[in-house]
């Protein structure tokens, strides 16, 4: 079946940037997004993409897209300990398609 | 406006006892889904819906059992509950293109 691959962790210091890497199989996938979940709680949407974009900015968040080879990338700037969660990465072609989930990124910010 | 409720937040369970967890969800999404998460794991699909009256098995059905209630509720019911059970249990709803909106969770413990 589709995969979605991501390491498993990340650890920064206090104020470097921060880059979450995943990787998909699914080349007809149209929305591709980054989920973050705090200790003790439900994931919650980040961010996401459309497949036809390259790049998507948000405050401290840059997600890039490289749809050949079906990459796709969520960098946070000046990372805060408040950073520190587990970061998935999903992608979905919509409609009626169920979304896969890659197993998730701890990432641990160092003061 | 709640988004995604849950109920209950924890419960412990003897081996053979049933319970229900409930959901609800307030945005008028048609897509809801059950998962549970395990340390290591990730998130597994247990049953998703896709729309009112219409229930489907996810990777791991075994030993649960799901009711969409109606357009707001989608409950999943353990008839006969094991150790192997014990986890972290999340419901979602998703919008067709903004993804998925998750549930607190519900940790269970089956002893």
């Amino acid at each position: 079946g589709e995969d979605v691959e991501q390491s498993l962790f990340l650890s920064v210091r206090e104020g470097d940037s921060s880059v979450i890497n995943c990787t998909y199989t699914d080349s007809s996938s149209t929305y591709l997004y980054w989920y973050k979940q705090e200790p003790g709680a439900g994931l919650q949407l980040l961010t996401y993409i459309f497949s036809n974009m390259d790049m998507k900015q948000d405050q401290r968040l840059t997600v890039l897209l490289n749809k050949k080879d079906k990459h796709l990338s969520l960098r946070i700037a000046d990372t805060q300990t408040g950073d520190s969660a587990i970061y998935f990465c999903a992608e979905s072609k919509g409609g009626s398609y169920i979304p896969t989930f890659g197993r998730g990124t701890s990432l641990i910010v160092h003061p | 406006n709640a988004g995604v409720t849950q109920t209950p937040k924890f419960q412990v369970l003897k081996t053979g006892q049933s319970m229900t967890l409930q959901c609800a969800q307030d945005m008028n999404h048609n897509s809801m889904y059950w998962y549970r998460q395990d340390p290591g794991m990730g998130l597994r699909l247990i049953y998703y819906s896709a729309s009112e009256g219409t229930t489907d098995k996810g990777e791991v059905p075994n030993g649960y059992n799901v009711s969409r209630l109606n357009k707001r509720e989608f409950s999943l019911r353990l008839e006969s509950a094991a150790p192997s059970q014990t986890s972290v249990y999340f419901c979602a709803s998703e919008d067709s293109t903004m993804g998925q909106f998750f549930g607190p969770g519900t940790r269970l413990t089956v002893l």
